[in-house]
């Protein structure tokens, strides 16, 4: 897991409930960017930050999903209120020097939404 | 926004053959083209990537090769082992997207 921390590793919560996922990167990435993979529809980008600032949130899915990052070291990204269709594992990753570089994974957080 | 398609969803091929693993992108000014392997229950990790100034890429048993004029880029594993067996991810950048993601492959290694 050296790189990217991400917590809780798994969540279980029940349909209508506040969640917060949490990245914590190491010092030296520029990129950050949070991601979701499901079976029905892989690995989606959600929202990307560049020196703290977001970039691009299209992939959001809708206003229930909101990201932050408050400084270089942690990154949020909250669900309110939560759904069973939100069920998945959300990743966070991260990359130096532009985002036409390797991207480092954090080891994810499975969210059930029951 | 760029769209990749990723074929085939399963591939099968005994220990010792080749495996080939093909993409193709919708977005002509996308320019770099990673591949990422995931085992099971594991995250995502580089193990190729290619950027649009080249066409070929080589890495001891793996290599990938990209067409531009065509759109589409490929992902050569030669001599596969069971410890090739997981799920392989292309993906492309550019503009100022993020990545875009194939829905994967799951390569299956037979002994």
């Amino acid at each position: 897991d050296a790189g990217v921390i991400q917590s809780p590793r798994h969540e279980v919560t029940e349909m209508g409930q506040e969640v917060t996922l949490r990245c914590k990167p190491i010092s030296g990435h520029d990129y950050l960017f949070w991601y979701r993979q499901t079976m029905m529809r892989g690995l989606e980008l959600l929202i990307y930050f560049n020196n703290n600032v977001p970039i691009d949130d299209s992939g959001m899915p809708e206003d229930r999903f909101s990201a932050k990052m408050p400084n270089a070291s942690f990154s949020t990204l909250k669900i309110q209120p939560s759904e069973p269709r939100d069920s998945a594992v959300y990743f966070c990753a991260l990359s130096s020097s532009g985002r036409y570089n390797e991207q480092f994974f954090g080891p994810g957080t499975r969210l059930t939404v029951l | 926004g760029e769209n990749v398609e990723q074929h085939p969803s399963t591939l099968s091929v005994q220990e010792g053959d080749s495996a080939v693993i093909k993409c193709t992108y919708s977005d002509s000014a996308s320019n770099y083209f990673p591949w990422y392997k995931q085992e099971l229950g594991k995250r995502p990790q580089l193990i190729i990537d290619i950027r649009s100034n080249v066409g070929e890429k080589k890495d001891q048993r793996i290599a990938v090769t990209l067409n531009k004029t065509a759109k589409h880029f490929s992902l050569h594993i030669t001599e596969t082992q069971p410890e090739d067996s997981a799920v392989y991810f292309c993906a492309a950048v550019g503009g100022a997207d993020g990545l875009t993601f194939g829905k994967g492959t799951h390569l299956i290694i037979q002994p």
